[in-house]
């Protein structure tokens, strides 16, 4: 059982260059995350979805956009990327129906903006 | 806005100790409140998932409480091994059943062999 896997684990991108991170769940789950993991501040929702063709902002969306066509695969796109998007990301899902469920993370995307 | 901060934020401990880890959040309508292990490297593992109606939770030497009214939770880890050691993180629903998660900053732990 994989879990939650995300695609690509590390990338170096230049400013100004457009990239789209993969998070796939093979766990049949409704919602999916990205989370952005930085020093000091911890981690913070960028996106999430409650189902598939859904999306809703974080609490840091600027600068990123997602996507949900299929219910397994939750795309984080960044369009121009700029040196504050230097961060490591993760994909989280969960299943169920209502809050108490806990969320399952992938091992993450360490991404830098030279 | 909800907050959530995570005291001490790194405990070094000998092996076999018992360690309480603390998180307090400043919104106490909350659903429920979820207890991570993170380990360099890696993604989020999630260990303890207490509901708001109950007041704590167990899973092998792991046990976490929730005090609503007061804003807290405690993880207590019984019998320390090295192993053990990661950051472990809280984290509380920005309001209510949120899907928004607000997470603490973490509390590192080292166990000595």
């Amino acid at each position: 059982n994989a879990g939650v896997t995300q695609t690509p684990k590390f990338r170096v991108l230049k400013t100004g260059q457009s990239m789209t991170l993969l998070c796939a769940q093979d766990m049949n789950h409704e919602y999916m995350y990205w989370y952005r993991q930085d020093p000091g501040m911890g981690l913070r929702l960028i996106h999430y979805s409650v189902g598939e063709g859904t999306t809703a902002k974080g609490e840091v969306p600027d600068g990123y956009n997602v996507s949900r066509l299929k219910k397994q695969n939750f795309l984080l796109g960044l369009e121009s990327a700029a040196p504050s998007q230097t961060s490591v990301y993760f994909c989280a899902s969960r299943g169920g129906v209502g809050s108490n469920q806990p969320q399952h993370f992938g091992d993450g995307t360490r991404l830098s903006i030279l | 806005k909800q907050e959530v901060t995570q005291i001490p934020a790194a405990l070094s401990v000998p092996e076999g100790e018992n360690l309480v880890l603390n998180c307090s959040f400043t919104d106490s309508a909350i659903y429920n409140l979820q207890w991570f292990r993170q380990d360099p490297g890696k993604g989020l593992t999630s260990l303890l998932l207490i509901q708001s109606s109950q007041r704590e939770q167990t899973s092998g030497r792991l046990n976490a409480s929730l005090d609503k009214s007061s804003g807290r939770s405690t993880l207590y880890i019984a019998a320390s091994q090295p192993g053990d050691s990661a950051t472990y993180l809280c984290a509380v629903p920005d309001w209510g059943g949120s899907e928004k998660l607000v997470f603490g900053k973490g509390t590192k732990l080292t166990v000595n062999p």
